[in-house]
C-alpha cells in the first residue's frame, strides 16, 4: 500500500489550496487517512485524523475529505497565510503496513 | 499535557548499535500504542516501529526487521528503541510519536515528540 503526494505546491495568500493524496495497492476508503504538517525545523503536528476530524486548535480553514472515484484523499487549506508555509504529509495504514505520503512542500507566495 | 521526551541519539560507526528512549506523561501511558518515526537530512517521514499499549504487539518497517526491538515500560512511562546492526542510512531524527488508540490498528499519531539525532558514520 503506498500514497503518493505531488512533490510542492505553491499559492498566493488568502488563496486556497488542495493537496492530494492518491492510494495505490488498496482502497483509500478501507483505513483512516491522516495529515500532519510540519514547519521548517520544527516536529510534525497532527492537523486531520481520522479522514476529516480535525484536533482541537486547528482553524477550520483546514479541512479535508476522501473520494473513492480517484482513490485518493484530500487537505484544503482556504485562506492561506505565510504561517501555512510548510510540509504536509498524508498518512495511511492497513493489516500490515504503516505509511506516510512523500510530503508536499506548500510554499506562500 | 502531553510531554513526549526523546533521549539516546548520537554519533555511531556502522555496524554499530545504539539505544533510544522516549519519556512520556501526561496521560495514561499504558492505554497508548507508541511508535517511532524518522526523517533523514532532507527526506520525509518514515515509519520504524511501533507497539501496542499492553498487548505486547509490535510492527516494524521492512528497513529495520530484525537488526531494530521496540519495548516500552508502562510502569515508567517509557518507550524504547534498541538499534543494532546500523548502516548509514539509518541516520535520521528520530521521533518517539503517540497514537490515538491502544491497538497498533488504527495507526494514527496524535502527538509527536522533538526528536533525537542517530548519525551513523565511520
Amino acid at each position: 500500500f503506498m500514497l503518493t503526494q505531488p512533490h510542492s505546491m505553491s499559492e498566493s495568500p488568502g488563496k486556497t489550496i488542495t493537496i492530494s493524496c492518491t492510494g495505490s495497492g488498496g482502497n483509500i476508503d478501507s483505513n483512516y487517512v491522516q495529515w500532519y504538517q510540519q514547519r521548517p525545523g520544527r516536529a510534525p503536528t497532527t492537523i486531520i485524523y481520522r479522514d476529516d476530524q480535525r484536533p482541537s486548535g486547528v482553524p477550520d480553514r483546514f479541512s479535508a475529505s476522501i473520494d473513492t472515484s480517484s482513490n485518493s484523499a484530500s487537505l484544503t487549506i482556504s485562506g492561506l497565510m505565510t504561517e501555512d508555509e510548510a510540509d504536509y504529509y498524508c498518512q495511511s495504514y492497513d493489516d500490515s503496513t504503516r505509511v506516510f505520503g512523500g510530503g508536499t512542500k506548500v510554499t506562500v507566495l | 499535557e502531553v510531554q513526549i521526551l526523546e533521549s539516546g541519539g548520537g554519533l555511531v560507526q556502522p555496524g554499530g548499535s545504539l539505544r533510544l528512549s522516549c519519556a512520556a506523561s501526561g496521560f495514561t501511558f499504558r492505554n497508548f500504542a507508541m511508535a517511532w518515526v524518522r526523517q533523514a537530512p532532507g527526506k520525509g517521514l518514515e515509519w520504524v516501529s511501533a507497539i501496542g499499549g499492553n498487548d505486547g504487539s509490535t510492527y516494524y518497517a521492512v528497513s529495520v526487521r530484525g537488526r531494530f526491538t521496540i519495548s516500552r515500560d508502562n510502569s515508567n512511562n517509557m518507550l524504547f528503541l534498541q538499534m543494532h546492526s546500523l548502516r548509514v542510512e539509518d541516520t535520521a531524527l528520530y521521533y518517539c510519536v503517540k497514537d490515538r488508540g491502544r491497538w497498533l490498528i488504527p495507526a494514527w499519531v496524535d502527538y509527536w515528540g522533538q526528536g533525537t539525532l542517530v548519525t551513523v558514520s565511520s
